[in-house]
């Protein structure tokens, strides 16, 4: 089954400086990469997936980046503001297909205005 | 739409008591998953569904049970509560499996004292 490595465990960083979340995976037939994002005392809700078949995706702030090779993808924020401080997870699927997603142990971010 | 909903939002219970917390979600989501958080442990399967009638095992199903017996319903029971089980547990549906996006509902706090 799939192991879900995610790093660093907290992170912190200044108001306006960039912010990168590295998650590793085993299952070499993964093709879908979501990461949540879990603010303070709230439900994790999905900010932004890649699929396999694609090296970067971009919505506005953030961006993911997958290394199918290497088998790792990241989370990067720029500009980083206080409301990004929350916790991020990213996930894989147990196997290719429809199985259920395998989470990291999450990352504390940490914005300091 | 109300989404993912969850009952109770806390519980207390002591050792060797027993409950069921309840999940509906109102869009029509095949997939639904139970998940229990413990800090610094990430997101945790319990069990899941595929569908009305069906269960399966997910990563940590030990001491407990659950139920789909109507699409838009899960239950997840503890029949003999224990402190191990002291966590936030929070319930998601998806359109399909692992590669669809989860929602997730607001959780529920249990202690066992």
């Amino acid at each position: 089954g799939e192991n879900v490595e995610q790093h660093p465990s907290t992170l912190s960083v200044q108001e306006g400086d960039s912010a990168v979340i590295k998650c590793t995976y085993s299952d070499s037939a993964s093709n879908y990469f979501p990461w949540y994002k879990q603010e303070l005392g709230k439900r994790p809700q999905l900010i932004i997936d890649i699929r396999s078949n694609v090296g970067e995706k971009k919505d506005q702030r953030i961006a993911v980046t997958l290394n199918k090779t290497a088998k790792h993808f990241s989370l990067h924020i720029t500009e980083t503001q206080p409301e990004d401080s929350a916790v991020y997870f990213c996930a894989a699927p147990v196997n290719s297909g429809n199985t259920p997603l395998v989470f990291g142990k999450g990352t504390r971010l940490s914005v300091i205005a | 739409n109300a989404g993912v909903t969850q009952t109770p939002k806390f519980r207390v219970l002591k050792t060797g008591q027993s409950m069921t917390l309840l999940c509906a979600q109102d869009m029509n989501h095949e997939y639904m998953y139970w998940y229990r958080q413990d800090p610094g442990m990430g997101l945790r399967l319990i069990h899941y569904s595929v569908g009305e009638g069906t269960t399966a095992k997910g990563e940590v199903p030990d001491g407990y049970n659950v139920s789909r017996l109507k699409k838009q319903n899960f239950l997840l029971g503890l029949e003999s509560a224990a402190p191990s089980q002291t966590s936030v547990y929070f319930c998601a549906s998806s359109t399909g499996g692992g590669s669809y996006e989860q929602y997730f509902g607001p959780g529920t706090r249990l202690t066992v004292t």
